[in-house]
């Protein structure tokens, strides 16, 4: 069985600050793993994913996470915080030959001016 | 136009009554999906369907019904609303070689069961 845990349901950040939200996975072989993005009143939109290769990846908009096999984790993270990045985050996984993703249950992101 | 489009984007509706949410998509992949999102539950997969005459269940299927009218529309309905299907919906589609593709997602449709 795979879920995601996605530890803590709301981030406040200033901006100008480190970024990181936490996700991990559970899986009993190596998943893809996305993070999805939704603003306000909009549907979800890929950030980055992970299927094979480089551990980091990096995103749109200045994001990147680190696959970490040992931890089970994916954390999002962003050097910097834009008032623009104000929305909820999604941590999803999808195991080889499973036929849907499955999402944790979001964070949602507050950027402080 | 947007890749993913959903109709109606916002719906109020009284329980007991039956009402349909369509999609439909330009992307032209054989992947369709809708999803419920809840607060504090993130996204959960009422049904998907990989072509035409494919209809799968999901994680939370009762009390709903799909509808594969073409590859490019896929329609969820709530045959008798009910005031706890109150949530936003979400279409998806993705490509043949869904593992490692991402998904592509309408704009919601917020529906209120009063």
């Amino acid at each position: 069985a795979q879920s995601v845990t996605q530890l803590g349901s709301h981030v406040s950040v200033s901006e100008g600050a480190l970024v990181l939200l936490r996700c991990n996975y559970s899986s009993s072989v190596p998943p893809y793993l996305f993070w999805y993005v939704q603003y306000p009143n909009q549907g979800l939109q890929l950030l980055l994913k992970y299927t094979t290769g480089a551990t980091l990846v990096k995103g749109i908009n200045g994001f990147e996470a680190e696959f970490k096999k040992s931890e089970t984790s994916f954390h999002l993270t962003k050097p910097s915080a834009h008032m623009s990045d104000a929305a909820e985050y999604f941590c999803a996984v999808r195991v080889t030959g499973a036929n849907n993703l499955f999402f944790g249950t979001g964070t949602r992101l507050t950027v402080i001016p | 136009d947007a890749d993913v489009t959903q109709t109606p984007r916002n719906r109020i509706t009284k329980t007991g009554k039956r009402i349909m949410l369509e999609c439909s998509q330009t992307k032209g992949h054989d992947r369709m999906y809708w999803y419920r999102q809840d607060p504090g539950l993130g996204l959960r997969l009422i049904y998907y369907s990989f072509d035409v005459k494919d209809i799968n269940k999901g994680e939370i299927s009762d009390g709903y019904s799909v509808s594969r009218q073409a590859q490019a529309k896929f329609s969820l309905s709530l045959e008798s609303a009910i005031p706890n299907q109150t949530a936003l919906y979400f279409c998806a589609t993705e490509g043949a070689r869904a593992g490692a593709t991402e998904a592509f997602f309408g704009q919601g449709t917020r529906l209120t069961v009063v």
